[in-house]
């Protein structure tokens, strides 16, 4: 079964206060790892596909990078704006759902 | 263009009732999904379909639920003598072909039931 543990829970920043947000995952064969954003009382919106390790995406501030065991999301100097709550996501070979980690909250403090 | 549209946006329930929830994805999106998200946690996967079969409906918690989907269009999640732990978000997708196109989602329907 494949497994999706997203750290921290939550995670306070100052504006300006550049992070990083771990996803790890075990898959019997990856098709995709998917990065959403979702804001209160919003369905998630999608960010980033990364398909094979080494593979980078840029989007803003919000950076993706993939290896065989994890994901990180980098967050160069945040604004208030990139408060969210971010969702990791895999997609299996051969499979169609995704299953998704249980998210990390992000608050930038002005 | 128009995204994910679902309705009800809220919906309170008394236990023991029937309720139907309605999602109209994007137009051309031939792959659609229900994904369910309990308060604090993640979603949770319920079932997809691929034009108006269903393939996967390994998610369905119960008998209780039940998923249909016409004209390649609109599907409805019907949930049978609804019980609490049901209370959640309900969320729909759509994708493009169901492959690893990325999902796009609406902004779900809240059910409580008292």
């Amino acid at each position: 079964e494949d497994q999706v543990t997203q750290s921290p829970e939550a995670l306070r920043l100052q504006e300006g206060e550049s992070s990083s947000l771990n996803c790890s995952y075990t898959v019997s064969g990856l098709r995709g790892l998917f990065w959403y954003r979702q804001d209160p009382g919003k369905g998630p919106e999608f960010l980033f596909t990364l398909y094979s390790a080494g593979e980078e995406k840029e989007k803003e501030r919000l950076k993706a990078t993939l290896t065989k065991k994890e994901s990180f999301l980098h967050i160069t100097a945040p604004k208030p704006e990139d408060s969210a709550t971010y969702l990791c996501a895999v997609q299996a070979i051969g499979d169609y759902k995704l299953s998704f980690g249980a998210g990390t909250t992000v608050t930038v403090r002005a | 263009g128009a995204g994910v549209s679902q309705s009800p946006s809220n919906k309170v329930t008394e236990k023991g009732k029937d309720v139907e929830l309605r999602c109209d994805p994007i137009s051309g999106h031939t792959a659609l999904y229900w994904y369910r998200q309990r308060l604090g946690q993640g979603l949770e996967f319920l079932i997809y379909f691929q034009g108006n079969s269903a393939p996967d409906k390994s998610g369905l918690p119960s008998d209780r639920f039940s998923a249909e989907r016409t004209g390649e269009s609109v599907s409805t999640l019907t949930i049978q003598r609804t019980q609490q732990e049901d209370s959640a978000v309900y969320l729909c997708a759509s994708s493009v072909t169901g492959g690893n196109s990325p999902l796009h989602f609406g902004n779900g329907t809240r059910l409580t039931v008292t």
